[in-house]
């Protein structure tokens, strides 16, 4: 699976979108883009996947560029209860596949 | 969404004792469950693959005698820390993924456990 690289660490005013970066620039054409985040001492949670259209669902918005080197995660109202690591993960759909997360971007959230 | 119901939350124990982590995903078949630990203000880390009726998958550096895994069901993985020392404390966490088909089984999303706390005294 393709790496990925993110900034370590973000924050958001409450009430604004929060917008977090994820670069793959090796990712391969089969390979889709991952996001989940992890609020402090539980498990993480799914957030969204695409492969290179944009994606939108009820938590978020995954903007993928038409190279398909990065990726950004649209959270469009941030509030405290966001404030959450972000992993970003590339893989290919199908097959047998081991997940493995990154540092991810930590994004705290302010009022 | 799917549910993956992990317990206990948090366990305290003493060293040289066992214990023992349930993972069961409450409304689907899991064919695969995934073990990980992770340790404060650092990511995930891979510990082990859980495979429905095989033996389960370890990571390099991850001692198989010490770390116990079962996986008997579709819907239940168990993580046993044997001999458990204060180094093993740390944040336990497992996913599943869904079982879909057999020609396109996929792990197309993960769905986890709220994790378990394991403190060693």
């Amino acid at each position: 699976d393709a790496k990925t690289t993110q900034p370590t660490s973000m924050d958001c005013a409450e009430g604004r979108a929060a917008n977090l970066p994820c670069n793959h620039s090796t990712i391969s054409g089969n390979e889709y883009v991952y996001w989940y985040r992890q609020i402090h001492s539980q498990g993480p949670q799914y957030i969204i996947h695409g492969l290179k259209n944009n994606e939108t669902n009820e938590m978020a918005s995954l903007i993928i560029t038409e190279d398909r080197k990065s990726s950004t995660l649209i959270l469009p109202h941030a509030t405290l209860r966001d404030t959450a690591v972000y992993y970003c993960i590339v893989r290919e759909a199908g097959g047998s596949y081991i997940p493995t997360f990154g540092r991810g971007t930590s994004l705290i959230v302010h009022p | 969404g799917a549910v993956v119901s992990q317990h206990p939350s948090w366990v305290i124990c003493k060293s040289g004792t066992s214990v023992k982590i349930e993972c069961r995903s409450l409304d689907f078949q899991a064919t695969t469950m995934f073990w990980y630990r992770q340790f404060p203000k650092q990511s995930l880390m891979l510990m082990a693959t859980s495979n429905e009726g095989s033996k389960a998958t370890y990571e390099q550096g991850v001692e198989k005698d010490k770390f116990l895994i079962n996986h008997a069901s579709l819907t239940l993985s168990t993580l046993t820390v044997t001999s458990a020392h204060p180094e093993d404390s740390s944040f336990y966490i497992c996913s599943a993924s869904i079982y879909r088909d057999p020609y396109y089984a996929t792990n197309e999303k993960l769905f986890f456990g709220s994790g378990t706390q394991l403190s060693v005294l």
